[in-house]
């Protein structure tokens, strides 16, 4: 166990519906990261955040948005869903989100957009 | 079920014998690299990581080896168990620039009985 609480386990949803996923950080953890892993796919970067500031960007869509907590959870927000969103979506957490650092992962949220 | 890359390249090891997974990374600056391992249905769990200053680094029957000539890593896997199946990724990142790791997409490890 990673230490890292993602919540729900599986989401399954509509074209053009919005959903959010959450994640608890490990204890301790200011950083937080969220991945998305596709079929065939590797894990593609969206965001990062640390202490509640946006640090870094990846190929996040328009569509999705993510924010941090005071508590430092942290929620990943995807809205006017396509089949292509359906996806493996991963949390990882660090202690200072600083280069490195290892990256603890949850177990994923999978979502299924039908 | 399957939830990870059906089509990654495999490796099918005989249990008992030595696994060597190879990585080819994307950036010559990158100077930090982490192994993850991640089994059906579970999330990217740490095996080892290595810096750019070292060429070798040994685990708990692991290895990892940098060659920063050719940009390439590999995950060395001794006495290889049918626990150890699952897809295998190398992750690289920078000390300046981006925070982001990028990872590789992935080794699928079968261990054969």
């Amino acid at each position: 166990d990673s230490g890292v609480t993602q919540t729900p386990k599986h989401l399954i949803t509509a074209t053009g519906q919005r959903v959010t996923l959450r994640c608890s950080p490990r204890s301790g953890d200011l950083s937080v990261y969220w991945y998305q892993q596709s079929l065939d796919q590797g894990l593609q970067f969206l965001i990062q955040y640390y202490n509640g500031e946006e640090r870094a960007k990846g190929n996040i869509l328009e569509r999705f948005s993510a924010q941090q907590f005071p508590d430092l959870h942290s929620e990943l927000n995807l809205s006017s869903l396509e089949l292509g969103d359906s996806a493996l979506y991963f949390c990882a957490s660090s202690e200072t989100g600083t280069p490195k650092e290892k990256l603890f992962f949850g177990s994923g949220t999978q979502l299924s957009v039908l | 079920g399957e939830s990870v890359g059906l089509h990654l390249p495999t490796l099918s090891v005989q249990e008992g014998d030595n696994s060597i997974i190879n990585c080819a990374y994307s950036n010559s600056a990158s100077d930090y690299f982490i192994w993850y391992k991640q089994e059906s249905g579970k999330g990217p769990q740490f095996i080892i990581d290595i810096r750019s200053n070292m060429d070798k680094r040994q685990g708990q029957r692991v290895t990892v080896l940098l060659n920063k000539t050719v940009k390439h890593l590999s995950l060395q896997i001794a006495a290889t168990q049918p626990g150890d199946s699952a897809v295998y990724f190398c992750a690289e990142n920078m000390a300046s620039g981006t925070y982001k790791y990028i990872f590789g997409t992935g080794t699928r490890l079968k261990v054969l009985a």
